[in-house]
């Protein structure tokens, strides 16, 4: 089974920053990996996939990249509704995800 | 617009069964798979597998092989996840997504969850 882990565990961040998450895969998984972002009571919502490829209808301030065992995802400029967690997932095997980001109002 | 709704909150006891139910609408059933996945009450996503809507193929997790099996009734566009001999530790909320490429394991548009707990 691959691994992912996901740093930090917490990221408080003011309103209007920028917050930068990090993936780690514990073997290659290519470019298979997406993003999720996940409010209370919700379900998880799709951001990215491929790595760097927005869903339909994520706005731009929302970013991917990375390949092979590192990724990262980037929120240029948070806004009030971005306050969440957040999973990495790889689908390059058997689909794994991250324990999760929680980005908290600093 | 895309739409998966789920079944409402079950109850029940050690060794027994569930079934969840969830209805598609506003794209070809068929030309889509389904997968479930499920989070225990504050903890991360776990994928128990996935079911071809076009030809009913299943893949399930490994830990979960011999409890689930997934189906499907085209006619009316639902997906099923039934999970037997339930455990304490399979308390979860459990979600139903849509694999929107042939192949593709990832989800981009997902059911409300439903909670399934177990207990005695």
């Amino acid at each position: 089974e691959i691994v992912m882990t996901q740093s930090p565990a917490t990221l408080s961040v003011s309103p209007g920053e920028r917050a930068t998450l990090s993936c780690r895969a514990s073997q290659s998984v290519s470019s298979n990996l997406a993003w999720y972002q996940q409010k209370p009571g919700q379900a998880p919502r799709l951001l990215i996939y491929g790595a760097s490829t927005r869903a339909t209808g994520i706005p731009a301030r929302f970013s991917g990249s990375g390949s092979g065992t590192e990724f990262t995802l980037t929120i240029s400029s948070l806004q009030s509704e971005d306050f969440a967690v957040y999973y990495c997932q790889q689908y390059n095997n058997w689909p794994t995800f991250g324990q999760g980001t929680k980005v908290e109002i600093k | 617009q895309v739409q998966l709704v789920q079944s409402g909150a079950e109850v029940k006891k050690p060794g027994a069964s569930v079934k969840v139910s969830c209805k598609a609408s506003g794209y070809t059933f068929t030309s889509y798979g389904i997968s479930w996945v499920r989070q225990a009450p504050g903890q991360g996503l776990e994928w128990m597998g996935w079911i071809s809507a076009y030809n009913g193929n299943t893949n399930y997790a490994q830990k979960l092989q011999g409890r689930v099996t997934m189906t499907t009734d085209t006619s009316t566009s639902t997906a099923y996840m039934e999970l037997r001999s339930l455990r304490s530790d399979d308390t979860a909320v459990y979600y139903c997504a849509r694999l929107p490429i042939v192949g593709a394991t990832w989800a981009d548009y997902w059911g409300q969850g439903t909670l399934v707990t177990v207990s005695s």
